[in-house]
């Protein structure tokens, strides 16, 4: 079954209002986790890095005051898609390892993905 | 140059054919290795890890060099269920760096 849990799966928004996207690890903690973003036939594409009780640290071309994120907790990160306009459609991916190590040896685990669509 | 770079596909081989994907990655201080797969708008999976040694499973077969910071996927006896985007994954610790992918379809 999934270790990293994603939500929602699917989510359709108006232009200019906010989403916010939950990836939960299900049974290890995660000092750690990456967002990724994957437009169409493109490849995934890490947006940034969450990072559990400090800021989280995003890659070059990514609005931080845009795509807000919260590690509040050793097992949830957020993602907040701010004012979203309709280049903001796209899958976005959130990953997680096991900080103890135990689950998986160092392997990634992913969440199922959410397809935000910006009308 | 990428961090990580691939072989552009896409590859279209018969079943039974066997397939090789290359991957050559920058930064020499990456410490771990994968390849993932991914199905068409779905998330990608691990398909193995990547050791120094070369590992084997089934009809998988993945390799490292170091030296030449490249790594390797050779898929023998294609199956349909093959065709998919393989991703190759470089792990410096603090960062994961994913290649392009390299799509393959498997054709009857």
């Amino acid at each position: 079954g999934a270790v990293v849990s994603q939500h929602p799966s699917r989510v359709i928004c108006k232009s200019g209002t906010s989403v916010k996207i939950e990836c939960r690890s299900l049974d290890f903690q995660a000092t750690t986790m990456f967002w990724y973003r994957q437009f169409p036939k493109q490849s995934l594409m890490l947006m940034a890095t969450s990072n559990e009780g400090s800021k989280a640290t995003y890659e070059q071309g990514v609005e931080k005051d845009k795509f807000l994120i919260n590690h509040a907790s050793l097992t949830l990160s957020t993602l907040t898609v701010t004012s979203a306009h309709p280049e903001d459609s796209s899958f976005y991916i959130c990953s997680a390892r096991d900080s103890a190590g135990v689950r998986g040896g160092g392997e990634l685990f992913f969440g199922e993905g959410s397809r935000l669509t910006v009308l | 140059r990428k961090e990580v770079e691939q072989d552009p596909g896409p590859f279209n081989v018969p079943e039974g054919a066997t397939v090789a994907f290359n991957c050559t990655y920058s930064n020499s201080a990456s410490q771990s290795f994968f390849w993932y797969r991914q199905d068409c708008r779905k998330e990608p999976k691990l398909l193995m890890s990547v050791y120094s040694s070369g590992n084997e499973d089934g009809r998988f077969t993945a390799q490292l060099n170091r030296a030449s910071q490249y790594i390797s996927l050779l898929i023998r006896d294609s199956k349909l269920s093959d065709s998919a985007t393989y991703l190759c994954v470089v792990d410096g610790g603090f960062k994961t760096i994913f290649g392009a992918g390299t799509r393959l379809f498997v054709k009857a």
